[in-house]
């Protein structure tokens, strides 16, 4: 089946670190960029970042809310994807998405999400 | 970073009208423009991609115009399951993008 599984989510005091990570099945992940996608509660999407494959040399993009705090990295090993996020804030609390990049960087498969809290 | 901008946020509409959304892009994004449908607890579904192509498995009432800065997703005939919000979402920069999101509810 083709899927993608995020877990690592969790509660985690303001400063605080987490890794996320997402599971790839079914399909050919060395082919794909791959991103995370946020949406926190109650709000809209909001897109983290991509790492790209081994053809792109393995480059990452970051949006600016978070470039600097957070790493995206994949093991094409594994068949997986991760996001490093460090220096953690209240607005980082959400539900975080990864998604497969395709034709005209569209994201066609996502995964269920897990959800990141920030709070002491 | 390049801003779009839904119209409306929310809307309601009677089964079987015409809905039409749009979103603006702060500058030129050529096609680079997909739709997504997110229903409650759920994640985003592709709809259309490349501002006008339909992604496989969704139904051909859904359609995407447009190019530049304005684009238009567009249900010809609304049906009780197209109840959702809508992101438009842009890939031209390397710093992607999505509209804030517009509500659709079944009167």
């Amino acid at each position: 089946e083709v899927q993608l599984v995020e877990s690592g989510g969790g509660l985690v005091q303001p400063g605080g670190s987490l890794r996320l990570s997402c599971a790839a099945s079914g399909f050919t992940f060395t082919d794909h960029f791959m991103d995370w996608v946020r949406q926190g509660p109650g709000k809209g999407l909001e897109w983290v970042g991509r790492a790209r494959n081994r053809a792109n040399s393995y480059s990452t993009e970051y949006a600016t809310s978070v470039k600097g705090r957070f790493t995206i990295s994949r093991d094409d090993s594994e068949n997986s994807l991760y996001l490093q996020m460090n220096s953690l804030k209240s607005e980082d609390t959400a539900v975080y998405y990864c998604a497969r990049g395709t034709g005209w960087d569209a994201f066609d498969l996502w995964g269920q999400g897990t959800m990141v809290t920030v709070s002491s | 970073d390049i801003q779009l901008t839904q119209s409306p946020s929310s809307l309601s509409a009677s089964v079987g009208d015409r809905v039409s959304i749009t979103c603006r892009a702060g500058q030129t994004i050529s096609s680079y423009l997909s739709w997504y449908q997110q229903k409650p607890g759920k994640a985003p579904k592709l709809l259309i991609y490349a501002a006008s192509s339909l992604q496989s498995g969704v139904p051909s009432r859904f359609s995407g115009s447009g190019s530049g800065t304005d684009f238009t997703l567009t249900i010809s005939s609304l049906q009780p399951e197209d109840s959702a919000t809508y992101y438009c979402h842009q890939s031209y920069s390397t710093i992607f993008t999505f509209g804030g999101g517009t509500k659709v509810e079944i009167k």
